[in-house]
């Protein structure tokens, strides 16, 4: 059972374009939702995380908006340039982290010049 | 600060083989989590160590085990290796046992013939 759904599987932008990933989650338990960055050959990276009592977290170009009742959260890259060509991983973890981290099947992003 | 590191980064192993994987945790760090990325299944938690002892643990065969030492180093056994085994393994380090930020190492790419 695939707890935390992401989409789409893949995406291409343009160069200052506006990239949007999307993810939705099962468990109502879960309390802490981040995003993580991977280039290839290198471990996720932690993007920016929210908490359900937020609506949104913006941290430079990325965006977070988080939607409680509809158990879904995505991630906006604003101006999006060919240096964010990665793959992108939604996750969640329930209260005080038990039980680790569940992660969405990840989003590859590439943006064209 | 030097981030997590993990050794070795590419192992070849045959069926039936057990394989050892080690993680440097980032320094003051005291919590160790394991987790397996695969093209199919994606990123999976397999366990985590906080004070040489194992916290949580993910929905995995008893074949996968570890452990963590008095310097909270950490390592991920595997026994009685699968082909299905062949994944990247990768170690993330926290501050707290379950620490939601957690923060990754670059992985330990497994293949297994």
């Amino acid at each position: 059972q695939q707890q935390v759904k992401q989409s789409p599987q893949s995406l291409i932008v343009q160069k200052g374009g506006i990239s949007i990933i999307n993810c939705a989650y099962e468990n109502t338990a879960f309390d802490y939702f981040p995003w993580y960055q991977q280039f290839p050959g290198k471990g996720p990276a932690l993007l920016i995380a929210i908490r359900p009592d937020v609506s949104e977290k913006k941290e430079g170009r990325f965006t977070i908006s988080f939607n409680k009742s509809a158990k879904q959260f995505s991630l906006h890259i604003m101006d999006s340039q060919p240096g964010d060509s990665a793959t992108y991983f939604c996750a969640a973890s329930k209260r005080g982290g038990a039980d680790g981290l569940t992660f969405g099947k990840g989003t590859h992003l590439i943006i064209q010049p | 600060k030097a981030g997590v590191t993990q050794t070795p980064r590419y192992l070849i192993k045959t069926r039936g083989q057990q394989v050892t994987l080690s993680c440097s945790p980032i320094s003051g760090h005291r919590s160790v989590s394991w987790y397996q990325q695969t093209p199919g299944q994606g990123l999976q938690f397999l366990f985590e160590y906080f004070s040489e002892t194992q916290r949580n643990k993910g929905n995995f065969p008893g074949r996968f085990s570890g452990r963590q030492f008095s310097n909270s180093r950490s390592e991920m056994n595997v026994s009685t290796l699968e082909l299905g085994d062949s994944a990247l393994y990768l170690c993330a380090s926290s501050f707290r046992v379950n620490g939601e930020t957690q923060y990754f190492g670059p992985g330990t790419r497994l293949l297994v013939l």
